[in-house]
């Protein structure tokens, strides 16, 4: 069945480690996205990628970096966690001709002690 | 991308017929509306899409008139599992550039 999977779901991690959430979809999609949303709060923009190796950053600054290798594939990575850091992080995905569908993960789930 | 303005929050007695507006001034001629709905803790699910005048689905219906200065979300009857955070978000069909959600109308459906 097409979907889109994130891991870890939820994660609890100590400030300064290093920590890559994992995104893939299984649509066959070009476009994939990765969204910071707080409790009750916007959904911004931190990253998007057009396709296999175009990686573009958001609206909202992020001291996070991605990669897209694989097109299924579209990991989040922080070198160095912080408390900051602590919130829900939303992958996407859409396809070339309807970019305004995304489909969304289950989210993780982050916190940094 | 347009900028659009919604109502931060709405209430609504279940079975009630819920209208939310979205503004979106300096839409562009190929720019298309879009709604999303967004339950607590879970990410935004699309409801609905459209160009001009009247769309449905088995969801909701959304209107927009010919100026498409403004779009209209209509959610039938609600029930309490309508409760959620309403996106409208304008941008083109297809191409490059990414949506913005905004915050979003908070709709909450009373018994």
């Amino acid at each position: 069945e097409a979907d889109i999977y994130q891991t870890p779901r939820y994660l609890v991690i100590g400030t300064g480690k290093k920590i890559t959430l994992e995104c893939s979809q299984t649509m066959g999609h070009d476009k994939m996205y990765w969204y910071q949303q707080d409790p009750g709060m916007e959904l911004h923009l931190i990253h998007y990628s057009y396709g296999v190796n175009s990686t573009e950053k958001g609206d909202l600054s992020s001291e996070s970096t991605v990669s897209r290798i694989r097109t299924e594939h579209f990991p989040l990575t922080l070198e160095s966690a912080r408390p900051s850091h602590t919130s829900q992080y939303l992958c996407a995905s859409s396809g070339s001709n309807r970019v305004h569908e995304q489909f969304f993960g289950p989210g993780t789930r982050l916190t940094v002690l | 991308l347009a900028k659009t303005t919604q109502p931060i929050s709405m209430d609504s007695y279940e079975g009630q017929e819920v209208n939310i507006t979205c503004s979106h001034n300096n839409i562009a001629t190929n720019d298309y509306i879009t709604w999303y709905q967004q339950f607590p803790s879970q990410g935004p699910r699309f409801i609905i899409q459209g160009y001009k005048t009247k769309v449905t689905n088995e969801v909701a219906s959304l209107f927009i008139p010919a100026d498409r200065k403004s779009s209209t979300l209509s959610l039938p009857r609600v029930s309490l599992s309508d409760t959620a955070v309403y996106y409208c978000l304008v941008g083109a069909f297809s191409g490059n550039t990414p949506l913005v959600f905004g915050k979003g109308t908070r709709l909450s459906v009373i018994a």
